[in-house]
């Protein structure tokens, strides 16, 4: 069965410091795997998004991690700011005519308080 | 990218009745879905939204329960029907744009109520 499990399930640091969320995965066959943040009452918002080529990609102050080997992916927040309070979703796509449809992770819930 | 609206944005309903929600996208997209995220979880996935064809339900979503429409590459409504307090949730409308990630877009969400 296809699952993604995110951890930790919520996190509380201080503006302007770091964290890493996890993501593991056991979906197959793989395509890509994508970061998601959702704000409160928002859709989601991609973040980003990585084949299995691809072994870090950064996005302004994110950087995601890819290992298809261990099936594993990391997000780092660096020097986190108020804005990034939100919820950070690892979502997983499948090859072929299953590439859209995608497994998605329970998400890390991150406050960032002053 | 695409820029998705969702219409209302937020509903408060009473029991028994149904709500339908608009999704538009400003420009053509081939794929179309809708998904559900109840409070204090990740999406479901209700279906997929087919144009000009019946959409595409996943298991555990009937039609009767979730007819969608896809009249065109641009729209399309999701309705819940007969709802009870159990259907309180956010209901997301996304967009797969194709290409070599396949991303997909989601629009702001329609929080739903049911009293």
């Amino acid at each position: 069965k296809n699952q993604v499990e995110q951890s930790p399930q919520s996190l509380i640091i201080l503006e302007g410091k770091n964290c890493t969320l996890q993501c593991n995965y056991t979906v197959s066959p793989f395509s890509n795997l994508r970061w998601y943040k959702q704000d409160t009452g928002r859709g989601p918002v991609s973040l980003t998004i990585m084949t299995f080529s691809e072994n870090t990609k950064s996005n302004g102050r994110y950087t995601a991690t890819l290992d298809a080997d261990t099936k594993q992916s990391s997000l780092h927040i660096t020097a986190s700011q108020l804005s990034d309070s939100a919820s950070y979703i690892c979502v997983v796509s499948g090859q072929g005519a299953a590439g859209n449809k995608l497994t998605f992770g329970g998400g890390t819930r991150v406050l960032v308080k002053p | 990218s695409a820029v998705i609206s969702q219409k209302p944005s937020r509903d408060i309903c009473q029991r028994g009745t149904s709500l339908t929600i608009q999704c538009q996208v400003d420009s053509q997209v081939t794929m179309m879905f809708w998904y559900r995220q109840q409070p204090g979880q990740s999406l479901t996935l209700i279906a997929t939204a087919n144009q000009g064809s019946e959409a595409t339900y996943e298991s555990g979503f009937v039609i009767d329960k979730f007819p969608i429409s896809r009249p065109n590459l641009t729209f399309s409504t999701l309705t819940v029907s007969n709802m009870s307090p159990e259907d309180s949730s956010i209901y997301l409308c996304s967009v797969g744009t194709g290409g070599a990630y396949n991303e997909q877009f989601f629009g702001p969400g329609t929080r739903l109520t049911v009293l």
